[in-house]
């Protein structure tokens, strides 16, 4: 069946670093991939989509590329903040169903 | 302040009590989901419903059930809880109109069962 497959966290970084979150997905046809971000003691946000292959998904400094032929989704961000500490959840959607499907979460923190 | 409320927060319970989670929306929302999450594990899909008196099964029902009486309630039931049902739940909503992917999720409850 359909999965995501994310890399382990927790992620510690110095604020401005540079960061990569690495998820990869298997699935059927073409499915729709996203980001959800979870900050401490709230509910999962949508952070960025993508619906189909190469397209990219950007949001508040985050960016992830749908790449088909590598079937990987991986979020990106140029310099992080310690406002960006939260756990990322990559998920994705096969096409035309209401299902998500979850990764099982990356934990970031960002120090000063 | 518009959202998704869960109630309670936190909660512990012994092995064979039962409980109900509530699942409160005040966004006239039709779709309605609980999902639990474990260490190691995603998101997965316990219960749903499209709109006020209906429910379905989704990914890992067992053990739990659920009612939606008022469209802007879902309740979540454990009739007789169990220590595999130790987890962190999370419901969420979403418009009828609106893409699948922009769900509005609580902030969870905390549950443990000994």
């Amino acid at each position: 069946g359909d999965s995501v497959t994310q890399m382990e966290g927790p992620v510690t970084l110095s604020e401005e670093a540079f960061l990569t979150i690495n998820c990869t997905y298997t699935a059927t046809g073409y499915p729709s991939l996203f980001w959800y971000v979870q900050y401490p003691g709230e509910g999962l946000q949508l952070l960025l989509k993508a619906t189909k292959a190469d397209d990219k998904g950007s949001n508040k400094g985050f960016e992830a590329t749908y790449r088909k032929e590598t079937t990987s989704f991986h979020l990106e961000k140029g310099s992080v903040q310690v406002s960006d500490s939260a756990v990322y959840f990559c998920a994705l959607s096969a096409r035309n169903t209401d299902k998500l499907i979850f990764g099982t979460g990356t934990r970031l923190q960002v120090f000063p | 302040n518009a959202g998704v409320t869960q109630t309670p927060k936190f909660r512990v319970l012994k092995t064979g009590q039962s409980m109900t989670l509530l699942c409160a929306q005040d966004m006239n929302h039709e779709y309605m989901y609980w999902y639990r999450q474990d260490p190691g594990m995603g998101l997965r899909l316990i219960h749903y419903s499209v709109g006020e008196g209906t429910t379905a099964k989704g990914e890992v029902p067992d053990g739990y059930n659920v009612s939606r009486l008022k469209k802007q309630n879902f309740l979540l039931g454990l009739e007789s809880a169990a220590p595999s049902q130790t987890s962190v739940y999370f419901c969420a909503s979403r418009p009828q109109t609106e893409p699948f992917w922009g769900r509005t999720f609580g902030s969870g409850t905390r549950l443990t069962v000994v």
